[in-house]
């Protein structure tokens, strides 16, 4: 049974700093891995996929890594604005193309101007 | 335009009533989503479906029944509502196993 473990559970920065967000997951035979952001009261919002194959995804100040042997993956947030406070979720999906994603419980950012 | 939109958007009832949500999508995808999110913000799958075609259905209890009409439009009806069944519902969609959109969530309180 995959299990997806985000790591810290909350994070507190100041405005300026680059950053790193973990996610671990146990099943290293994962179709995919999605990074999305959840802001209070809202729904979430796709940032980054990563596909089994590759290693890395960009988008703008966001880096999305993927190791997959060792199970893990990270969010590197650049140059951190406020804006960016919100709770950043780790999604995995199962090999086979299974549109099942296994959720982390999410880190919570909070970006200080 | 609204990718997907959910209806309503909030919802307090009463134990041992029945209610249902709609979720429609407009980015003609194949593939709808009901999850899950608890009191502790933890999001969990319920139901996929693809093309009207149930494909996920996680251990969820039988008073939850979903139902898809078309392919745009996935509903979550459920029966003898309790109170463990307080949580914020999200419909998804997704083109088979591509990135999922998310709708803005309904917010349901059983008292």
């Amino acid at each position: 049974k995959q299990e997806v473990t985000q790591i810290p559970a909350a994070l507190s920065v100041p405005e300026g700093e680059n950053l790193v967000l973990n996610c671990s997951f146990t099943d290293s035979a994962i179709y995919n891995l999605q990074w999305f952001r959840q802001d209070p009261g809202k729904g979430l919002t796709s940032l980054l996929l990563i596909q089994s194959s590759q290693r890395e995804q960009t988008s703008g100040r966001l880096n999305a890594s993927l190791d997959k042997s060792s199970g893990r993956s990270t969010l590197y947030i650049a140059a951190s604005q406020p804006g960016d406070s919100a709770t950043y979720l780790c999604a995995v999906g199962a090999q086979g193309g299974s549109e099942k994603l296994v959720f982390g419980k999410g880190t919570k950012l909070t970006v200080n101007p | 335009d609204t990718a997907v939109s959910q209806t309503p958007k909030y919802l307090v009832t009463q134990m041992g009533n029945d209610k249902s949500i709609k979720c429609e999508q407009n980015l003609g995808h194949d593939t709808m989503y009901w999850y899950k999110q608890d009191s502790k913000k933890f999001l969990k799958i319920m139901f996929s479906y693809n093309n009207k075609e149930l494909i996920i259905n996680e251990t969820v209890p039988n008073r939850f029944s979903p139902k898809s009409p078309d392919k745009a439009h996935l509903n979550l009806h459920i029966n003898s509502l309790e109170l463990g069944d307080s949580a914020v519902y999200f419909c998804a969609s997704s083109q088979l196993s591509a990135t999922q959109y998310f709708g803005p969530g309904t917010r349901l309180l059983v008292l």
